[in-house]
């Protein structure tokens, strides 16, 4: 079963607009973690944001934040006042503790998003 | 600058060959992994190192080799007997998690794009 589901293969946002990206996610575990990546056309993957489960707070980055709805299993990406440069493929991620796979983390397919001026 | 390096950045094989990917990274990160991307897709892991002479295989391990002699360096050989080799490559390495919470920022690398002709 899909353990991080993003709904949206592509988004269109207007330039300075706010955009949310989606994504689900899938545990019984109570510890884990929830990341957000970046990939250009370039191809590299860079670090977004990252929530933990027991972080009681969203967690921001300067234009990003991360609606974090636990009981809904939910970790949204939302991205204010979009640029140019904002387009993107954008992945969501999941770290799941110790004692399974240490340290990996498992990616959805993914949402391309698009900025117009 | 600390930093992960892929290389080559273009890489192209004929059928039946082996070639290696190179990756290194100059962070100090016990753990080190590799990916793969299919276009449209996100990442899946091959194989990951949690400490030197020492890897497990990830996701999609058959038809790859891996080897750990130094913290630095993580290459990966892609062998003859991976039938649908042509992918993009992503190497990516984090602090040790031993002990840890579950916040594992992976760093990557910009990739290797691998064609098979």
């Amino acid at each position: 079963a899909q353990k991080i589901t993003q709904t949206q293969p592509g988004m269109f946002v207007q330039e300075k607009e706010a955009v949310t990206l989606d994504c689900t996610y899938d545990t019984s575990d109570q510890s884990y973690g929830l990341f957000w990546y970046k990939q250009p056309s370039s191809g590299e993957m860079i670090f977004l944001i990252y929530q933990g489960s027991y972080d009681e707070q969203n967690a921001t980055e300067g234009r990003y934040s991360l609606n974090f709805q636990k009981a809904r299993k939910s970790a949204n990406l939302v991205i204010s006042a979009s640029q140019l440069g904002d387009s993107a493929m954008y992945f969501c991620a999941m770290r799941e503790p110790l004692g399974g796979s240490q340290g990996n983390l498992i990616f959805g397919k993914g949402t391309k998003l698009s900025v117009k001026p | 600058d600390g930093g992960i390096t892929q290389s080559p950045k273009y890489l192209f094989r004929k059928e039946g060959q082996n070639v290696t990917l190179s990756c290194e990274q100059n962070l100090n990160h016990d753990a080190m992994y590799w990916y793969r991307q299919d276009p449209g897709q996100g990442l899946r892991l091959i194989y990951y190192s949690q400490i030197v002479n020492d890897f497990q295989k990830g996701d999609i391990a058959e038809g790859y080799s891996v080897s750990r002699e130094k913290k630095e360096s993580f290459p990966l050989t892609v062998t003859s007997a991976q039938k649908n080799p042509t992918a993009f490559y992503l190497c990516a390495s984090s602090i040790s998690l031993a002990g840890g919470s579950s916040y594992n920022e992976q760093f990557f690398g910009p990739g290797t794009r691998l064609t098979v002709l």
